[in-house]
């Protein structure tokens, strides 16, 4: 059971390039997320789908767009990237979104751009 | 403002020389608190949920309680195996998860 499934697991971008974070899971999850970990700040949520076809901001949306392709996948795509956006993103399921079930990550994309 | 604060940031522990790691919140109405251990390059891993005060949870060497304000992460006799950073979170006011910045462990053989 491959659980929440990220790729690719590193890129190195230049300033302004463009590229999307793949995400899959095979739990049945109707709720997805996609978070950026960097050190001393924790978890901090970029977007979320509450369920297929429905997708919202979360606390830091700037420069991030998101789109949920089927209940399966969630797509994270930076258009024009930015130092700033260095980062380690996680992508994450769970059964709904009001908070009362955990929700279950992959192992991350390491982002650098430069 | 919904908050989650960890404690201490990172712990140096011998083989066998039980502590414990600290979670404080401050949300309206707790609906939940979430424990993970996160290992170096890859995700957290879900350890526990508690849903109310009083309520402990036990895997292995952890047990994880919870008080109206806070939430204890214990660690008896840990081995090295048991080195990572251990995450608490609780959805606030929004329905979202607000992520704790994590206690750093390390156990030396």
């Amino acid at each position: 059971n491959a659980g929440v499934t990220q790729t690719p697991k590193f890129q190195v971008l230049k300033t302004g390039q463009s590229m999307t974070l793949q995400c899959a899971q095979d739990m049945n999850h109707n709720s997805m997320y996609w978070y950026r970990q960097d050190p001393g700040m924790g978890l901090r949520l970029i977007y979320y789908s509450a369920s297929e076809g429905t997708t919202d901001k979360g606390e830091v949306p700037n420069g991030y767009n998101v789109s949920r392709l089927n209940k399966r996948e969630f797509s994270l795509r930076l258009e024009s990237a930015a130092p700033s956006q260095t980062s380690v993103y996680f992508c994450a399921s769970g059964q709904n979104s009001r908070g009362k079930q955990p929700q279950h990550f992959g192992d991350g994309t390491r982002l650098s751009i430069l | 403002e919904d908050q989650v604060t960890q404690s201490p940031e990172a712990l140096r522990l011998q083989e066998g020389e039980s502590s414990s790691l600290n979670c404080s919140y401050t949300v309206s109405g707790l609906r939940g608190l979430f424990w993970y251990r996160q290992d170096p390059g890859k995700g957290p891993e879900f350890l526990f949920t508690l849903y109310s005060a009083g309520e402990e949870k036990e895997k292995e060497r952890l047990k994880a309680t919870l008080t109206k304000k806070e939430s204890f992460l214990h660690i008896t006799a840990p081995k090295p195996e048991d080195s990572a950073t251990y995450l608490c979170a609780v959805p606030g006011n929004t329905d979202k998860l607000i992520f704790g910045t994590g206690t750093r462990l390390q156990v030396f053989p």
